[in-house]
């Protein structure tokens, strides 16, 4: 059985400094996705990585992939207000295609 | 506009009242999904079609049907809702599952209560 678990579920930080949000995944894959929701929307891409190593950067998010670890990390560099949302991590599993998100990471940005 | 287009976006029934959830996108995506989220549960997916009349379970089918008939429209039937389907129901699309990756496009999502 495919599982993402994500971690920490809830994250609670002061503006300026940096943290990461892990994604662990259960089964061999290589296509990871981060996907961002602000309260009371919907889901939009941040990041898709595809191969050991990758590494992705929007402003202040970089989102990297071990596959032989089976672990993907969201790192947020001097966090400000505005990126305060609901991040989940999705693995895709080739065999059928299904979809499996994680439970998300609730980041609250203090200003 | 590309966009993924739910309807109704807000729902109020009854337990038993058969319903349908209708997904549209304009991207010629050939992978659809619906997911269902509930707090403390982040998203699961329901089914998914990889192309016209191709459609899998997802983790919890269990109580919903879909269809796939044309490419662009994915329709979610409840045919005899439960109170535990009260839950945001999002549809989703990608391009393709076959290509190197499967970014997903979401629509609004829809709100659902069943009493």
């Amino acid at each position: 059985e495919l599982k993402v678990e994500q971690n920490p579920l809830f994250l609670s930080m002061q503006e300026g400094k940096n943290y990461t949000i892990y994604c662990n995944y259960s089964t061999t894959s290589d296509r990871l996705y981060w996907y961002r929701q602000d309260p009371g929307k919907s889901l939009e891409s941040l990041f898709v990585l595809l191969s050991n190593g990758a590494v992705k950067q929007e402003g202040r998010l970089m989102a990297s992939l071990d596959t032989k670890a089976r672990l993907s990390t969201l790192h947020i560099t001097a966090a400000v207000h505005d990126l305060s949302a609901t991040y989940f991590c999705a693995v895709d599993r080739r065999r059928d295609d299904k979809i499996i998100f994680g439970k998300g990471t609730r980041l609250h940005i203090l200003p | 506009e590309a966009q993924v287009t739910q309807n109704p976006r807000y729902l109020i029934t009854v337990t038993g009242k058969k319903l349908t959830v209708t997904c549209s996108q304009n991207m010629n995506h050939e992978y659809m999904s619906w997911y269902r989220q509930d707090p403390g549960l982040g998203l699961r997916q329901i089914y998914y079609s990889m192309n016209v009349e191709v459609t899998d379970k997802g983790d919890v089918p269990e109580g919903y049907k879909v269809s796939r008939k044309e490419k662009r429209n994915f329709p979610l039937i409840l045919e005899s809702p439960s109170p535990n389907q009260t839950s945001l129901y999002f549809c989703a699309s990608s391009l393709s599952s076959g290509r190197a990756y499967n970014e997903q496009f979401f629509g609004p999502g829809t709100r659902l209560t069943v009493l």
